[in-house]
């Protein structure tokens, strides 16, 4: 059961559009939201978060939206640049067994971002 | 502030065999996780070690394990390999665990034949 879905595999966009990146989520649970960025052949690099008291957090060109009703999140980049193809992983964090927290991970967008 | 780093970065073994994976975490980062990347089934967590206690496992079988040493570095073990075992296994480190941000090695690229 995927609890962190990321429905789209792919997405492609052109250089100066927005890319939006969408994350969906199945449990009530999830306090904290992440989003990570992956380059071929390396590790993911964390991007940005929020917190689920927040409706959103900006830095600089990367924008998350956290909509808790219809529990979702989305990950906004304005302007795209080529440099921003990559990977996008939505990771969900939550409680769990005590005072252990989890992280639940999406399947992961590959946005391109054309020139 | 070195990143994490992970040995070896490529690994081939035949089915049946036993790998260790090694990750050094970042300086004064004392909790370590790991995860299995396929490209069909995204990131999977396997299990986090906090201050040498294992503290979070996901749903691997037993054949996969790992512990932690004094110093925080982290090996994980795979026994009796098998052709599904086949991924990237990521390393990654912080301070507190699974609950914010988390910093990556480049991973270790297993290839099982």
């Amino acid at each position: 059961d995927q609890q962190v879905k990321q429905n789209s595999p792919s997405l492609s966009v052109q250089e100066g559009r927005i890319s939006i990146l969408n994350c969906d989520y199945t449990n009530s649970m999830f306090d904290y939201f992440l989003w990570y960025k992956k380059y071929p052949a390396e590790g993911p690099t964390f991007l940005i978060s929020i917190s689920s008291i927040k409706d959103k957090n900006e830095d600089g060109r990367f924008t998350v939206f956290l909509n808790k009703s219809a529990k979702h999140l989305s990950l906004h980049i304005v302007p795209s640049q080529p440099g921003d193809s990559a990977v996008y992983f939505c990771a969900a964090s939550l409680l769990h067994a005590g005072n252990n927290r989890k992280l639940i991970w999406g399947l992961g967008t590959s946005l391109g971002v054309n020139p | 502030k070195a990143g994490v780093t992970q040995t070896p970065r490529y690994l081939i073994k035949t089915r049946g065999q036993q790998v260790t994976l090694s990750c050094s975490p970042i300086s004064g980062h004392r909790s370590v996780s790991w995860y299995q990347q396929t490209p069909g089934q995204g990131l999977q967590f396997l299990f986090e070690y906090f201050s040498e206690t294992q503290r979070n496992k996901g749903n691997f079988p037993g054949r996969f394990s790992g512990r932690q040493f004094s110093n925080s570095r982290s090996e994980m073990n795979v026994s009796t390999l098998e052709l599904g075992d086949s991924a990237l296994y990521l390393c990654a480190s912080s301070t507190w665990g699974q609950v914010g941000e988390q910093y990556f090695g480049p991973g270790t690229r297993l290839t099982v034949t």
